[in-house]
């Protein structure tokens, strides 16, 4: 199973960009990496996924290394209500529904 | 809308107890899913039904048994509850297995075991 690493916490400065990293050097050709998020003690929420191309959405753009070994989720305009814990999870089994999530990236989002 | 639901929000029992949490959904969803979220925040899957047949079953006790009367609902039964179930339990919901979309989640239950 391809594991992730994200830091634990990270700050940003609201109406500016966030841009999270995440390691997968192990990674397998047909796993997905997926990324959601946990605003404190609310249900985990999708932002955005992808395999191998640059994705962009109307939350978020994931951009993902050419080796696949890294990507980075970017939220353009961070607000407070973006600070949340980040999961970097890449899909366990080739269907994608069975994600398991890591210890994620605590992002603040400072006034 | 509320598109996940789970019910109770809040669950306090005795050890031994059983108990048991519902989910709806009304998404047209045909997967559901049962993770737990324990004190340290780790979110792990439980359970996965796809069109009320389990596809997914991690290594969970026999206490635990998840029950599906249609694909919009996915109930969760605990039997002879322990301290160490103490956890909030999120149930989610995604289109078709293996079409690599979305979970969407409820707001889940949180238990606690006295």
């Amino acid at each position: 199973d391809a594991k992730t690493t994200q830091p634990p916490s990270m700050d940003c400065a609201e109406g500016r960009a966030a841009n999270l990293p995440c390691n997968h050097s192990t990674i397998s050709g047909n796993e997905y990496v997926y990324w959601y998020r946990q605003i404190h003690s609310q249900g985990p929420q999708y932002i955005i996924h992808g395999l191998k191309n640059n994705e962009t959405n109307e939350m978020a753009s994931l951009i993902i290394t050419e080796d696949r070994k890294s990507s980075t989720l970017i939220l353009p305009h961070a607000t407070l209500r973006d600070t949340a814990v980040y999961y970097c999870i890449v899909s366990v089994d080739a269907s994608g529904s069975r994600l398991t999530f890591g210890e994620g990236t605590q992002l603040t989002v400072n006034p | 809308d509320t598109a996940v639901s789970q019910t109770p929000k809040y669950l306090v029992t005795q050890m031994g107890n059983d108990k048991s949490i519902k989910c709806e959904q009304n998404l047209g969803h045909d997967t559901m899913y049962w993770y737990k979220q324990d004190s340290k925040k780790f979110l792990k899957i439980m359970f996965s039904y796809n069109n009320k047949e389990l596809i997914i079953n991690e290594t969970v006790p026999n206490r635990f048994s998840p029950k599906s009367p249609d694909k919009a609902h996915l109930n969760l039964h605990i039997n002879s509850l322990e301290l160490g179930d103490s956890a909030v339990y999120f149930c989610a919901s995604s289109l078709p297995w293996g079409g690599r979309d979305e979970q969407f989640f409820g707001p889940g239950t949180r238990l606690t075991v006295l």
